[in-house]
């Protein structure tokens, strides 16, 4: 089945030490996202891909960045953990429709990040 | 400029009775809207959509929403609730088409089943 993988799907990091969340997916998709979902909110857009464009939104904090080597793979990289980076990662892909919209955001699983 | 607001931050049905999640919405077009479900410790999955076609939208699992512009709302239903149910809801509006669509999200519905 085509779908949105992320890995790992819980991760722990110290306090400081740089951490690497990876996404892939099997849907063909241009368009990737990297959302952050702290306990009880609502998914925050952190950044996205347009093909191999990079689209940072404007309060995304310098400390996270992201690679997409190629159209299957996205990762997102933290410098520099803090205690308030602790929170769920979410990977999401949609292709861009025949009438230049962007189609529905198909979600991965998620990475619970934990932070020492 | 556009939003969403859910309602009821948390609501809770006895298992086997009608479910309703509402929210509404503000746009300034016309938008496309969605509602996701999230279990705990997962990501969010599709439950339907709409997309300026059928009001009624029918989605996985029994849920169906109904758009109604009049009324700036798209809430979300189910004549039977099953235990499995129970998870966060997200109503979401879609962004201006720039080329590049992002996400308006409510701030969620928690839905409690009693059994």
């Amino acid at each position: 089945d085509a779908m949105v993988i992320q890995n790992p799907r819980y991760q722990v990091t110290q306090f400081g030490k740089p951490v690497t969340l990876s996404c892939s997916q099997t849907l063909n998709h241009n368009v990737m996202y990297w959302y952050q979902q702290k306990s009880s909110q609502a998914p925050k857009l952190l950044f996205h891909y347009y093909d191999k464009d990079f689209n940072n939104e404007a309060d995304t904090p310098d400390n996270f960045q992201s690679r997409r080597p190629n159209t299957s793979f996205c990762f997102l990289d933290i410098r520099s953990p803090g205690l308030g980076d602790a929170a769920m990662y979410l990977c999401a892909t949609s292709r861009e429709g025949r009438t230049g919209g962007i189609d529905t955001q198909y979600f991965g699983p998620g990475t619970r990040l934990t932070v020492l | 400029a556009q939003s969403v607001t859910q309602l009821d931050s948390h609501v809770s049905v006895s298992e086997g009775t009608p479910v309703l999640l509402r929210c509404n919405y503000s746009s300034s077009y016309s938008p496309s809207l969605f509602w996701y479900v999230q279990h705990p410790n997962k990501g969010l999955q599709l439950l339907l959509k709409y997309t300026s076609a059928a009001t009624l939208v029918k989605g996985i699992n029994g849920f169906e929403a109904e758009f109604k512009k009049s009324e700036t709302s798209f809430h979300l239903t189910k004549p039977s609730a099953h235990m499995s149910d129970a998870a966060e809801y997200f109503c979401v509006v879609s962004g201006p088409n720039f080329g590049n669509e992002k996400l308006t999200f409510g701030t969620g519905t928690r839905l409690t089943i009693i059994p």
